[in-house]
This record gives C-alpha cells, sequence and structure tokens, in this order.
C-alpha cells in the first residue's frame, strides 16, 4: 500500500518567512509523529499526535514551531519567522504498532 | 533525560567485510530498541529488540541486545555496497510515545 508522503521534498526560504510542510500519514495509522534531523545528526523528536487525544508538543525547540491533525490524518508543521538554525530535513512517521514508517521527508533551506 | 549513543559516527570497510556497529543507551523503563536504516532520507524499519540475548537475524543482518550492559549490536556480514547508509538506533521507553534516537552511524561500503 501507500508509505507515508510528504510535501514539497525540498523548500528553500528567506529567513524571517513562515513555511508550511504537509505529511500525509499511512491509512489508518492512528500515531503520527514529526522528526527533524539535521545535517550529521540523528533524529530530533519534535511533536507527536494519538487520535483524538491532546497532542505531546513537548519536543517543539521554540513556540515559532506548531503542529496540527486534521481530521485524525493529514498533519501540517509550521514554522513562523524561519531562522537558519532551522535548515534541516524535516520527517514525518506514522505507526500503528510502534513501528515506525517515515516519510520521505522536506529538505528546508533558511538563506 | 533519555540518551542513545552510537558507535563508530563513520565506518569505511571493504565490500565483503563484517561490521559490528554498537548503541548504548539510557533509558527511564526500558520498553524496546530499534534498528533503522537510512539510505537517503526515509529510514527504513530494521529490527525491535526487547529481550536480551535472543538475536533478530535477517539475512546477512543480525542484531541482539543486552538489557544488563545497556547495549546493542547490529551486525552485517559479507557487506555489499548496497549497505552503504546510515544506521540508526532508538529506544522505547514505557508509556513513551516517542522513539529516542543516536546520531546514527555512517556505513561505507567500498567496492
Amino acid at each position: 500500500g501507500a508509505g507515508v508522503s510528504q510535501s514539497p521534498s525540498n523548500k528553500v526560504t528567506e529567513k524571517g518567512k513562515d513555511v508550511e510542510l504537509r505529511c500525509d500519514p499511512i491509512s489508518g495509522h492512528t500515531a503520527l509523529y514529526w522528526y527533524r534531523q539535521s545535517l550529521g545528526q540523528g533524529l530530533e523528536f519534535l511533536i507527536y499526535f494519538q487520535g483524538n487525544s491532546a497532542p505531546d508538543k513537548s519536543g517543539l525547540p521554540s513556540d515559532r514551531f506548531s503542529a496540527e491533525r486534521t481530521g485524525g490524518s493529514v498533519s501540517t508543521l509550521t514554522i513562523q519567522r524561519t531562522q537558519q538554525e532551522d535548515s534541516a530535513v524535516y520527517l514525518c512517521a506514522s505507526s500503528l504498532d510502534r513501528v515506525l514508517g517515515f516519510g520521505p521527508g522536506t529538505r528546508l533551506t533558511v538563506t | 533525560e533519555d540518551k542513545v549513543v552510537q558507535s563508530p559516527l563513520s565506518l569505511v570497510v571493504h565490500e565483503g567485510d563484517t561490521v559490528t556497529l554498537n548503541c548504548s543507551y539510557e533509558v527511564t523503563n526500558f520498553r524496546s530498541l530499534l534498528w533503522y536504516k537510512q539510505e537517503k532520507k526515509a529510514p527504513t524499519f530494521l529490527f525491535m529488540l526487547t529481550s536480551s540475548g535472543i538475536e533478530k537475524k535477517s539475512g546477512r543482518l543480525s542484531s541482539i541486545l543486552d538489557k544488563k550492559e545497556l547495549f546493542s549490536i547490529l551486525n552485517i556480514t559479507a557487506t555489499q555496497t548496497g549497505d552503504s547508509a546510515i544506521y540508526l538506533c532508538a529506544v522505547e521507553a514505557q508509556g513513551a510515545q516517542k522513539l529516542v534516537f543516536g546520531q546514527g552511524t555512517r556505513l561505507t561500503i567500498n567496492p
């Protein structure tokens, strides 16, 4: 079946602009995660959604970052007033049974 | 704070060699340890380990967990150029919704 999809695959933006990153999880997966991977680093947890429960936002690095998940499916990660340190690959993952299936990521470059 | 440390960070070997990748962890209320392979952007699942001393095997890849010494190893025998990737180790705690990832080991297999 279809895997996790993300868009755009690449995004170049100027410092100070807002960006929206989209994630379409695997159909039927109740859990959805956003991770960030900076160059040469491991994956840094950002936020987690599970069904209708309140999301776990404990990994969001600042209040410029927010995310929502509409209808228990598609999720959007928004970064306001982007900074150069926001440059990274943003990975979305979904799961049904604890094994995460990852999307191809969005490479964000802030110039 | 839960922590995962992988070593080496980078490894270059020749095709046909055997490699061992290491993952040590500190986690409150351990539940499982997972290995992922990341070739381009999307990490793909390799193994989930929950019990000490039980080897998980898939083709030329195998992994084992030591819950007493708090580490896991990933072995790859008869390496091929297609094994070149970043190998990520992650741990899951009881009751936690997120995986904590290590920095990854970048493995390069030269022909």
